[in-house]
């Protein structure tokens, strides 16, 4: 059974500090892997994407990593603002079907405070 | 910034009433989705398009129906609402580019039904 897996649930951390939210996932054939951002009552953001060739990518102060032979990504945050308090959601891709079926984690609930 | 829209935003509606909620995107996407989200629970697709005249139930069963007449425009119709439907509903819609997919989301519809 496809499944993508998120911890910790949620996170609270000081401002400035950083923080690192785990992905595993049993997707197969697997795609590509993307971190979304969820701000309360919006709709997900995607921050990267990562396909099976790429071990790390950066985006600002977003780094996720990739290790595609035991399935695990991590999403890295550094130097952390008020602004990052949200849900970032593991999504993953298959390419066994045309439609490229998105698998969604459940996501980590990060809350930075001041 | 996505262009993908919802309408309402925010629905508050008495048992037994018919709505409509609307999505549309002007990127010319071919997929379309609507996802049903519980607070800090996972999205579950519930409908897939792969393009007009195309509509497929997704992997958690609702009792909302879709219809795609034209490319742009994706609406979720709940004919009789009942509390059990009180959710939040997120549209999306997705191209595949260069083997990778990515969605795009609107900014959700959040469904009270008292």
């Amino acid at each position: 059974k496809n499944q993508v897996e998120q911890s910790p649930q949620s996170l609270i951390i000081l401002e400035g500090k950083n923080c690192t939210l785990q992905c595993n996932y049993t997707v197969s054939p697997f795609s590509n892997l993307r971190w979304y951002k969820q701000d309360t009552g919006r709709g997900p953001v995607s921050l990267t994407i990562m396909t099976f060739s790429e071990n790390t990518k950066s985006n600002g102060r977003y780094t996720a990593t990739l290790d595609a032979d035991t399935k695990q990504s991590s999403l890295h945050i550094t130097a952390s603002q008020l602004s990052d308090s949200a849900s970032y959601i593991c999504v993953v891709s298959d390419r066994g079907s045309t439609l490229g079926r998105l698998y969604f984690g459940r996501g980590t609930q990060l809350t930075v405070w001041p | 910034e996505a262009d993908i829209y919802q309408t309402p935003r925010y629905l508050v509606i008495g048992t037994g009433k018919k709505i409509t909620l609307e999505c549309s995107q002007t990127m010319g996407h071919d997929k379309m989705y609507w996802y049903q989200q519980d607070p800090g629970m996972e999205l579950h697709l519930i409908h897939y398009s792969y393009g007009v005249n195309s509509t497929e139930k997704g992997d958690l069963s609702s009792e909302s129906t879709v219809s795609r007449i034209r490319t742009e425009h994706f609406p979720l119709t709940l004919e009789s609402a009942r509390p059990s439907h009180t959710s939040q509903y997120l549209c999306a819609s997705s191209a595949r580019t260069g083997g990778n997919t990515e969605a795009f989301f609107g900014q959700g519809t959040r469904l009270t039904v008292v």
